[in-house]
């Protein structure tokens, strides 16, 4: 069974700061990698995916994913954070064969960014 | 409509009290998902649907729980005697099709207190 590991429940940053939140998977095949944001008493909101091809992924708002099948890890980086980046992020993996339709998700990472 | 739309927004239920949540796909979408958010943890799957058919409930918890779309659009999550550990933020998520999770869209969810 797959499953996600974010390294950290929380972050914080100075705005203009490099952000990095890590993320590494367990999958037995090859995976289907996301990053999803979800601020305050909102619903999830997919930032990028990766499924084959280039393993550096470009999401929404300057986000960006490395896919690392050594390291099994898929962590998102933003050069230089804003205030309005505050939310929290999960990291996903879609399940494979007949549930190709499930994601499992970490347990998330909250991203503070101060001013 | 744009969206999908979960409401209630917030319910508080005493325990032992039925609750009904409600899920508005956008229209067209074939994919129906549920998921269950505890406080600190990530989104956890609990159903599937495919326009009316269930194909897959093996994430509910218990038989308190059940789902419905009887007509392939709207879809209700029902919650029989609820207990304190169903206290949770419940997502709805639809998609054109199974698997495509570029086309997931996920609602803003139902916060369920149990009291």
């Amino acid at each position: 069974a797959q499953s996600v590991t974010q390294l950290g429940s929380h972050v914080s940053v100075s705005e203009g700061a490099l952000v990095l939140l890590r993320c590494n998977y367990s999958s037995s095949v090859p995976p289907y990698l996301f990053w999803y944001v979800q601020y305050p008493n909102q619903g999830l909101q997919l930032l990028l995916k990766y499924t084959t091809g280039a393993t550096l992924v470009k999401g929404i708002n300057g986000f960006e994913a490395e896919f690392k099948k050594s390291e099994t890890s898929f962590h998102l980086t933003k050069p230089s954070a804003h205030m309005s980046d505050a939310a929290e992020y999960f990291c996903a993996v879609r399940d494979s064969g007949g549930s190709n339709y499930k994601l499992t998700f970490g347990k998330g990472t909250l991203l503070t960014v101060n001013p | 409509g744009a969206g999908v739309s979960q409401s209630p927004r917030y319910k508080v239920a005493k325990r032992g009290q039925d609750v009904a949540l409600r899920c508005d796909p956008i229209s067209g979408h074939v994919s129906l998902f549920w998921y269950q958010q505890a406080l600190g943890q990530g989104p956890e799957f609990l159903t599937y649907f495919q326009n009316e058919a269930q194909l897959d409930k093996s994430g509910l918890p218990s038989d308190r729980f059940f789902a419905e779309r009887p007509e392939g659009s709207v879809s209700t999550l029902k919650i029989q005697r609820t207990q304190q550990e169903d206290s949770a933020v419940y997502l709805c998520a639809s998609s054109l099709f199974r698997g495509d999770h570029y086309g997931y869209t996920f609602g803003s969810g139902t916060r369920l207190t149990v009291v």
